[in-house]
């Protein structure tokens, strides 16, 4: 058990462009959550899947974003046509059941 | 809606020392979880202790321990024997017992160990 792994760990790109950042939960783990957290700033959520469910969604995902964990193990955020208020950490969590949320090292996106 | 406060975005602690972090949260339910997660710089974050609503006994993991406050809507982290490893930001959670499994956290305290 290599615990929640989240690639890339860093990305820069140009407005305007898309993005696609991959998390590989431990591999019993049955839910996945996705936050984001900008500087100085607590994780806010996203979205959480419940095997390939995708159950629960935030406001904070708009259209431009979209998110699938096919197969109910790993699971892709895509955004959209990047914007510069898009630029923040990208965190993957997931647990078994109500059990211990394990979060990943995190994607950092940085729009230009 | 659920609202998570750290009203400390920082504080230092002499190593070997005990210091106390703050969190009040505001919610209409009943039974809820808390939380406190570890994030070490450019490392994940790592759960550190977790209180059930329903349980009248604080949690204590270790140096870690917790003073739930219910009726104040209070929350702090008490770690004793401050060590290096324990500088860190902090967070402070919050997740309802049903329906949503979101969890809602604060700004977060970042914690310096002074040698």
């Amino acid at each position: 058990d290599t615990g929640v792994s989240q690639n890339p760990r860093h990305k820069i790109t140009k407005r305007g462009q898309n993005v696609t950042f991959r998390c590989d939960p431990i591999s019993e783990h049955n839910r996945l959550y996705w936050y984001r957290q900008t500087l100085g700033q607590g994780p806010e959520f996203l979205t959480y899947f419940q095997n390939e469910a995708q159950l629960e969604k935030s406001r904070l995902l708009s259209d431009r974003f979209s998110a699938e964990r096919p197969k109910g193990s790993f699971s892709t955020l895509e955004i959209q046509r990047t914007e510069q208020g898009d630029s923040a950490m990208y965190l993957c969590a997931s647990s078994w059941g109500q059990g211990a949320r394990y979060f990943g090292p995190g994607t950092r996106l940085t729009v230009l | 809606a659920q609202t998570v406060t750290q009203s400390q975005p920082e504080m230092s602690v002499q190593e070997a020392e005990t210091v106390t972090l703050s969190c009040t949260y505001d919610t209409s339910e009943s039974d809820y979880y808390l939380f406190w997660y570890k994030q070490p710089p450019s490392r994940q974050m790592i759960l550190v202790i977790r209180q059930e609503a329903y349980k009248q006994q604080n949690a204590t993991e270790n140096r870690f321990s917790v003073n739930f406050q219910k009726a104040a809507k209070s929350f702090s982290l008490k770690i004793s024997d401050s060590q290096l490893g324990d500088a860190a930001m902090y967070f402070c959670a919050y997740r309802s017992a049903e329906g949503t499994y979101k969890y809602i956290f604060g700004t977060g305290t970042r914690l310096k160990v002074l040698a």
